[in-house]
This record gives C-alpha cells, sequence and structure tokens, in this order.
C-alpha cells in the first residue's frame, strides 16, 4: 500500500522558520516532490528530493532521507505570501507515478 | 500562467446531465494526468496518458470517462455524477523519461464541479 503522512494545519509568525514534515511509506520509492497550492490556484512545484541530504533553493530547502521515510520542507524568513498548502509527494517505484499527501496547510500571522 | 489551461473553471450540473472538462498543454509534454481533490483529502491520480498508453485508477467509477486525442489535449467526460463528485478537478501535464517515469507535474487552474 502506500502511505503519506503531513500535518493538517501549521501556524507560524512572519519572520520565522518553519518546518513541514513528510513521512512516507510506499510500495517502492523514485523521487519526493514538494508543491506549493495557494487556495484557489493550480499547486505549482517548490522542489525535488531523489537522494539523500539536503536540497536548497532560497529561502526554501528540502530534505530526504530514504532510509527512514522522510522528508521535510524548510522554509526560512517567512513571509506573509507564504500562507498557503504545501503538497508532498512520491513518486512510486512501480507505478512511477505521483501519490500525494493530504497537504499542510500553513497560516503565516504578523 | 502554468502553460496548462483548463476549461470550465466552475460547473454546476444534476446527477442527470452529461457534461465535460477540457485540458489543454502548451508545453509540449507526453504525460497528461487527471487529479481530484477534495477536501481534506490527497490529491486522487485518476487518470493517466503517458507514451501514449493509458493508465487508470481502478477505483475511479465508469461516470467518469476520459478522452485523450492527441498529446496536447485532455478531457474528461462526466455522466450521471453523484453529489459526493462534487470536487476540483485537476489537469496536469509532465514530460516523462521512456521508462514512463513522471517528471515534474505541471498544474492546471482546475474545474470546480458541483453536482446537485
Amino acid at each position: 500500500g502506500q502511505n503519506i503522512d503531513q500535518p493538517t494545519e501549521m501556524t507560524a509568525t512572519e519572520g520565522a522558520i518553519v518546518q513541514i514534515n513528510c513521512t512516507y511509506q510506499t510500495s517502492g520509492f523514485n523521487g519526493l516532490f514538494w508543491y506549493q497550492q495557494h487556495a484557489g490556484e493550480a499547486p505549482t512545484f517548490l522542489s525535488y528530493n531523489v537522494l539523500d541530504g539536503l536540497e536548497e533553493k532560497g529561502r526554501f530547502s528540502s530534505f530526504l532521507s530514504r532510509s527512514k521515510g522522510y522528508s521535510y520542507l524548510l522554509l526560512k524568513e517567512l513571509q506573509m505570501k507564504d500562507s498557503a498548502s504545501y503538497l508532498c509527494a512520491v513518486r512510486d517505484g512501480g507505478f512511477q507515478k505521483l501519490v500525494f499527501g493530504t497537504g499542510t496547510r500553513l497560516l503565516v500571522s504578523p | 500562467e502554468t502553460g496548462v489551461t483548463q476549461t470550465p473553471r466552475h460547473l454546476v450540473m444534476g446527477m442527470t446531465n452529461k457534461k465535460s472538462l477540457k485540458c489543454e498543454q502548451h508545453l509540449g509534454h507526453n504525460a497528461m494526468y487527471w487529479y481530484k481533490q477534495s477536501a481534506k483529502k490527497p490529491l486522487e491520480l485518476m487518470f493517466v496518458y503517458s507514451l501514449e498508453e493509458r493508465v487508470e485508477n481502478n477505483s475511479v467509477p465508469s461516470r467518469f470517462s476520459p478522452e485523450c486525442p492527441n498529446s496536447s489535449h485532455l478531457f474528461l467526460h462526466l455522466h450521471t455524477l453523484q453529489p459526493e463528485d462534487s470536487a476540483l478537478y485537476l489537469c496536469a501535464s509532465s514530460q516523462d523519461d521512456k521508462h514512463g517515469r513522471a517528471g515534474e507535474l505541471f498544474f492546471g487552474e482546475g474545474s470546480r464541479l458541483t453536482v446537485l
């Protein structure tokens, strides 16, 4: 089976750092993606990890541990516009397509 | 603008109606997808057309019928839907490799469907 878990909701303040965790159990693994989705808009790609370690892209970083089935998305210097849902998706090793978690809704307050 | 366009953006239909959702991608990708997004549930993959081959999620009811006339266009035909089918239907495209491994997905804005 496939199971991807994320916290449902998180809150943080402007300027702070927040870490959104994702754990997965899939029949195979072939890469992990993070997407951002603002209310009423399309999900947009943020990051991709296929090897263990940290990928940094500006204020956003994503980490992967394949042995632990674990990833996190780190958002630094939070801005109000970062309020959105963050979706973790695993590319299934057998099916080779993306399977999504339920998403984490992040609310950034002043 | 993601390069993936969906119409209509909003659709209200009765349980006996027949309607279709349309998706067009301008990215030159070789794979297109339909996902269903319901409140508090994961994005659910419904159908995939990749490298000219259709792959489907066996749990999707037959009242949903996809059509992919070419690599740039994708339709989702709807008939005799149920109120629980009300959701946001997202189209996406990607450039898959020769083994069918999905690349990064580019999503459309979605079609918000309400079934009365």
